[in-house]
C-alpha cells in the first residue's frame, strides 16, 4: 500500500539556519510527491511538488528532489526565516491523483 | 486561491447528536475529500467522492457518512457524535487533466462534549 513517513518534530532552528525535513514513501506505481505547509489556524497550502523521478520542486526558497532510488523527497531550505514557522506535511498521490496520503507533519519553529 | 468553503468553521455539540459539515467548491473539480486532523496522526482520509453520488470510504470511515448530490457540495455527517470525533475536519478537492494538487478548505473545528 501507499504511505508516507516524515521526521517527527518539533524542529527548532535559529533564523538563517539550514533546514532539512526528511520524508520517505512507500508506493506502488509512479506517484506524485508534494510538500504542503500549514500556518496556525489555516488549511494546508501547496508548497511544492514533483511528478516524476529526479524532478526538483521549488518555491519560496524551499526545494525537494524526487528520489526514486531512495524513495525520498526531503525538504530543504538554505536560510530559514521566522515567518517559515509552520507545520510541514509530505504527501503522495497515486497515479490517477485519486487519493492523497499524508505524513504526520513536522512542526518547525524558527527563533529570531 | 481555490474556491472552497467549509461550514461551519467552529461547532460544539453534545455526545449522541447528529452533526453535518458542509464543503462547497466553485472550481467544478471532480474529486472531493474529507480528512480529519489530530495531533500525532497528520491527516487521515475519512471519505472521498469521485463524482456526483459516487463515494468511497477512507481509512477512518467508521461513524461517518457522506453525500454528494451536486458537483459543488460534499456533506459529511456524524450520525451520533462521540468525543473521539472531536477534531479538525478539512475538505479538499482535486481535478483531472493536470490539476494534480489537492486544494484545502480552511477547516472546521468540531468539539463533542
Amino acid at each position: 500500500g501507499n504511505s508516507v513517513t516524515q521526521m517527527e518534530g518539533p524542529v527548532t532552528l535559529s533564523e538563517e539556519a539550514f533546514l532539512t525535513i526528511n520524508c520517505t514513501y512507500t508506493a506502488t506505481g509512479y506517484p506524485s510527491l508534494f510538500w504542503y505547509v500549514q500556518y496556525p489556524g489555516e488549511g494546508l497550502q501547496l508548497l511544492l511538488k514533483a511528478t516524476k523521478a529526479d524532478d526538483k520542486g521549488s518555491n519560496k526558497g524551499f526545494e525537494a528532489t524526487y528520489r526514486k532510488e531512495t524513495t525520498s523527497f526531503h525538504l530543504e531550505k538554505g536560510s530559514v526565516q521566522v515567518s517559515d514557522s509552520a507545520v510541514y506535511f509530505c504527501a503522495l498521490s497515486d497515479e490517477n491523483f485519486n487519493k492523497f496520503y499524508f505524513g504526520s507533519g513536522t512542526k518547525l519553529n524558527v527563533k529570531p | 486561491d481555490a474556491g472552497i468553503t467549509q461550514s461551519p468553521r467552529h461547532k460544539v455539540t453534545e455526545t449522541g447528536t447528529p452533526v453535518t459539515l458542509r464543503c462547497h467548491q466553485t472550481e467544478n473539480h471532480r474529486y472531493m475529500y474529507w480528512y480529519r486532523q489530530d495531533p500525532g496522526h497528520g491527516l487521515r482520509l475519512i471519505h472521498y467522492s469521485y463524482g456526483v453520488k459516487d463515494t468511497d470510504k477512507g481509512e477512518v470511515s467508521d461513524g461517518y457518512s457522506v453525500s454528494r448530490s451536486k458537483t459543488e457540495d460534499f456533506l459529511l455527517t456524524l450520525e451520533s457524535a462521540t468525543s473521539s470525533q472531536t477534531s479538525v475536519y478539512f475538505c479538499a478537492i482535486t481535478g483531472t487533466g493536470g490539476y494534480t494538487e489537492a486544494f484545502f478548505g480552511q477547516g472546521t473545528r468540531l468539539t463533542v462534549v
